[in-house]
């Protein structure tokens, strides 16, 4: 497949440790937020949501923490696996029914 | 498998020509979105249609136009093709509300050559 924005931050974990993957978002009024992951060759699959109501929010293996007072997301995985190998991307709307979206990190999961 | 199916999957075409994409959005999704891909720009947002009405407009070039039919199916047009074209365009739809996820198609490779 091909490769999505080569020159995109990478972030290199052994498998079975947690991987951090962080999102600086640009506005302030944004009100939702989302990460997507994408494999080589596919389309962007949803992973997690959260709003701006909440600071935490919890699903199978990932976790995503909001802190709005730095406009920071991050997204936990616990116990990487190979099959988490892709490019996350951060989604952010304020709203107006347009998302912007993150540059991306690739994550490499190391056997 | 999202819901959201795009056809064709690749296209190879020369410049200056026209080429159509197709979207078919999730059932019962009312929101259709595009959505263009290249290595240097990332995703970057065409346009979004609401049950065949335009809603909102991102970085989209006149000579790209999109339309959203009854049966909600959306189309984009891409015309006088450049070089420059070439990404991966990607359809998601989403419910009603302004703030429903969207889910994506599998996209479709444009090569201008």
């Amino acid at each position: 497949g091909e490769s999505v924005g080569l020159h995109l931050p990478t972030l290199s974990v052994q498998e079975g440790d947690n991987s951090i993957i962080n999102c600086a978002y640009s506005n302030s009024a944004s009100d939702y937020f989302i990460w997507y992951k994408q494999e080589s060759g596919k389309g962007p699959q949803f992973i997690i949501d959260i709003r701006s109501n909440m600071d935490k929010r919890q699903g199978q293996r990932v976790t995503v923490l909001l802190n709005k007072t730095v406009k920071h997301l991050s997204l936990q995985i616990a116990a990487t696996q190979p099959g988490d190998s892709a490019v996350y991307f951060c989604a952010e709307n304020k709203g107006t029914y347009k998302y912007i979206f993150g540059t991306g990190t690739r994550l490499k999961v190391l056997a | 498998d999202s819901g959201v199916t795009q056809t064709p999957k690749h296209l190879i075409t020369a410049t200056g020509q026209r080429v159509t994409l197709r979207c078919s959005p999730r059932s019962g999704d009312l929101s259709v979105y595009w959505y263009q891909q290249s290595l240097d720009q990332g995703l970057q947002f065409l346009i979004q249609y609401y049950n065949g009405e335009e809603r909102a407009k991102g970085n989209i070039l006149e000579r790209f136009s999109a339309q959203q039919f009854p049966d909600l199916h959306s189309e984009l047009n891409l015309s006088s093709l450049e070089l420059g074209d070439s990404a991966l365009y990607f359809c998601a739809s989403s419910g009603q509300g302004n703030l429903e996820t969207q889910y994506f198609g599998p996209g479709t490779r444009l090569l201008v050559l």
